[in-house]
């Protein structure tokens, strides 16, 4: 596609089971950042990806979140034993080369009950 | 760490009229983005600034970022209601990876 796709677009679960968040960039993007947006606040950075490492996890809240991009491309966000503090929209982004523009996908609002 | 305050924090506004928001680092800003954010959906890039005094304009959207690189404004001329949600400004940190972002101005604009 032309732009950065996230799925699911919404996400419920229940307190204490694991989700996976996927993200596909824009191609050719080497680039890739993940982002948590909670209500009325601005995006605060989680983990950023250069090619198939992850370059950066310092924003990774704790050891329940972890992501990976095997190949370089798709990028999965995965939460185990989730928390209702979890709740919020999960912002991925991409760039051609890193600090260029990025380009963010809609986000996955997921909701933890 | 490098900290983005955005003023106002919401901003409502006559059809028309014109309108200035205001972002301010604790730090120098080593690159300032300017993005557009509608409820539900991702960010939309507007402008990089990256040079103190350098001024970008898009349609009727004007940012400018201050000679000491410290502060950026975001100008909007003969507001539209498709103006309207939520702006954004984020910096590049010196060094790592880490592009910050404000809290967010939430834009109104009334027919």
């Amino acid at each position: 596609g032309a732009g950065v796709s996230q799925t699911p677009s919404n996400k419920v679960t229940e307190k204490g089971k694991y989700v996976e968040l996927r993200c596909d960039p824009i191609s050719g993007h080497t680039a890739l950042y993940w982002y948590r947006q909670s209500l009325g606040q601005g995006p605060e950075f989680l983990i950023y990806f250069q090619g198939t490492g992850a370059a950066d996890d310092s924003g990774l809240p704790n050891d329940r979140f972890f992501a990976v991009r095997p190949e370089g491309s798709v990028s999965t966000l995965k939460i185990q034993r989730t928390e209702r503090g979890d709740s919020a929209v999960y912002l991925c982004a991409s760039s051609l080369i890193h600090r260029g523009e990025a380009f963010f996908g809609q986000g996955t609002r997921l909701t933890v009950v | 760490s490098q900290e983005l305050e955005q003023s106002p924090q919401s901003l409502i506004v006559q059809e028309g009229k014109n309108l200035t928001i205001n972002c301010t680092s604790s730090k120098t800003l080593y690159g300032l983005y300017w993005y557009k954010q509608k409820y539900g959906e991702g960010l939309i890039f507007l402008m990089m600034l990256q040079k103190g005094g350098e001024e970008k304009s898009h349609e009727k959207i004007t940012a400018k970022l201050d000679e000491k690189k410290q502060q950026s404004s975001l100008h909007i001329t003969a507001s539209q209601p498709s103006h309207a949600g939520i702006y954004l400004c984020g910096a590049d940190p010196p060094a790592g990876n880490m592009l910050t972002f404000g809290g967010g101005t939430r834009l109104m604009v009334k027919p």
